[in-house]
């Protein structure tokens, strides 16, 4: 089946600090990629959704300049936090999808543990 | 705006239990509906995506119904196992969504354990 890499699978790092988080398929071309953000027994709360080669589109209340995306190639999107601080701290997801095709399920990596001391 | 609820949020069964899941939206407008299992710390498995003309789809011991009309979908998990135990999540998927791809909205989960 269709395989999406998300990495690192955890982070530890300073307040102040950028991370990066990236997102690959690994066997189909992901010309839609998603992310998403889940708090402690919560549920999954979508961030942004980001079509390759075009600007991400950004769910409210999300900060923009606070979560940089790049989708540059049709396997590969990255998510930046810039400036982390510890409210940032949580399990972000991504998700990949050939929106070409159709009706296709969204792929979904293993996520990233993030944590901010 | 689309609501998705599950209940309930967490259930403990003894092995080989038959067990029902529940997940109910408030918009009916959907494209289809997913069922995914999640275990701690990790991402999502897709177990059965059910198409908004669909009432119901199978896979193994499991198996998912849709009432689209009345905005409820059930997943049916026969002889339970200890392997089962993970948070499972329902999702819809939206009619007219033009954001590329296909933009879910999710439930809050049930928590299953399966005890031996």
């Amino acid at each position: 089946g269709a395989v999406v890499s998300q990495h690192p699978s955890r982070v530890i790092c300073k307040s102040g600090t950028s991370v990066k988080i990236e997102c690959r398929s690994l066997d189909f071309q992901a010309t839609t990629m998603f992310w998403y953000r889940q708090f402690p027994k919560q549920s999954l709360m979508l961030m942004a959704t980001s079509n390759e080669g075009s600007k991400a589109t950004y769910e409210q209340g999300v900060e923009k300049d606070k979560f940089l995306i790049n989708h540059a190639s049709l396997t590969l999107s990255t998510l930046t936090v810039t400036s982390a601080h510890p409210e940032d701290s949580s399990f972000y997801i991504c998700s990949a999808v050939n929106s070409r095709q159709g009706n296709q399920p969204q792929h979904f990596g293993d996520g990233t543990r993030l944590s901010i001391l | 705006k689309q609501e998705v609820t599950q209940i309930p949020a967490a259930l403990s069964v003894p092995e080989g239990e038959n067990l029902v899941l529940n997940c109910s939206f408030t918009d009916s407008a959907i494209y289809n509906l997913q069922w995914f299992r999640q275990d701690p710390g990790k991402g999502l498995t897709s177990l059965l995506l059910i198409q908004s003309s669909q009432r119901e789809q199978t896979s193994g011991r499991l198996n998912a119904s849709l009432d689209k009309s009345s905005g409820r979908s059930t997943l049916y998990i026969a002889a339970s196992q200890p392997g089962d135990s993970a948070t499972y999540l329902c999702a819809v998927r939206p009619v007219g969504y033009t954001g590329g791809g296909n933009k879910l909205t999710f439930g809050t989960g049930t928590q299953l354990k399966v005890e031996l």
